[in-house]
């Protein structure tokens, strides 16, 4: 089947700090993965996505690489700032089996302090 | 542009209620998801419609959750006879396509409605 597993938090970094959230999947076909966030009082946003093994995601300075070879797709970035304090989910999607849903990890919470 | 809005975005019901919960996706979005939050988890896939056709309903947990989305726009989840394990948030999402082998379509989340059994 299809699950995704995240690394629990909450994580809490001090500005300019370097963040890892390490997130590993399963999947019966060839899924797209997806990081996406909930800020404080916001909706779900979509912050990056990969369909191909090896495709790197990026936006607003995070990144993920889809590593097919250890079924991973870690969310990184260099400096992170106040303003990223967030919820950050793992998801994939196994388009290719059908299902057009997503699958997500439990969450990361991440709070960044000054 | 309007994203995807939900009502109301807090339900407070008692147990054995009905209770409606109302999704507003963004125009001509083709394809809408629901989700239910727990706390502290993920979201869990519900349900999936493709225009006004419900495709996938694998997600409902129980006979007790019906969804509609009878002219492809608008959509609506019922929970009858609540539970308080039904407590939750639940997301609405919309998506402009279908994804698959042509590619992937960002869905697009609505703010969620919290709903509380007593």
């Amino acid at each position: 089947g299809n699950s995704v597993t995240q690394m629990e938090g909450p994580v809490t970094l001090s500005e300019e700090a370097f963040l890892t959230i390490n997130c590993t999947y399963t999947a019966t076909g060839y899924p797209s993965l997806f990081w996406y966030v909930q800020y404080p009082g916001e909706g779900l946003q979509l912050l990056l996505k990969a369909t191909k093994a090896d495709d790197k995601g990026s936006n607003k300075g995070f990144e993920a690489t889809y590593r097919k070879e250890t079924t991973s797709f870690h969310l990184e970035k260099g400096s992170v700032q106040v303003s990223d304090s967030a919820v950050y989910f793992c998801a994939l999607s196994d388009t290719q089996t059908g299902a057009n849903n997503l699958f997500f990890g439990t969450g990361t919470r991440l709070t960044v302090i000054p | 542009g309007a994203g995807v809005s939900q009502s109301p975005r807090y339900k407070v019901a008692k147990r054995g209620q009905d209770v409606a919960l109302r999704c507003d996706p963004i125009s001509g979005h083709v394809s809408l998801f629901w989700y239910q939050q727990a706390l502290g988890q993920g979201p869990e896939f519900l349900t999936y419609f493709q225009n006004e056709a419900q495709l996938d309903k694998s997600g409902l947990p129980s006979d007790r959750f019906f969804a509609e989305r009878p002219e492809g726009s608008v959509s609506t989840l019922k929970i009858q006879r609540t539970q308080q394990e039904d407590s939750a948030v639940y997301l609405c999402a919309s998506s402009p396509g279908t994804s698959g082998s042509q590619g992937v379509y960002e869905q697009y989340f609505g703010p969620g409605t919290r709903l509380t059994v007593t």
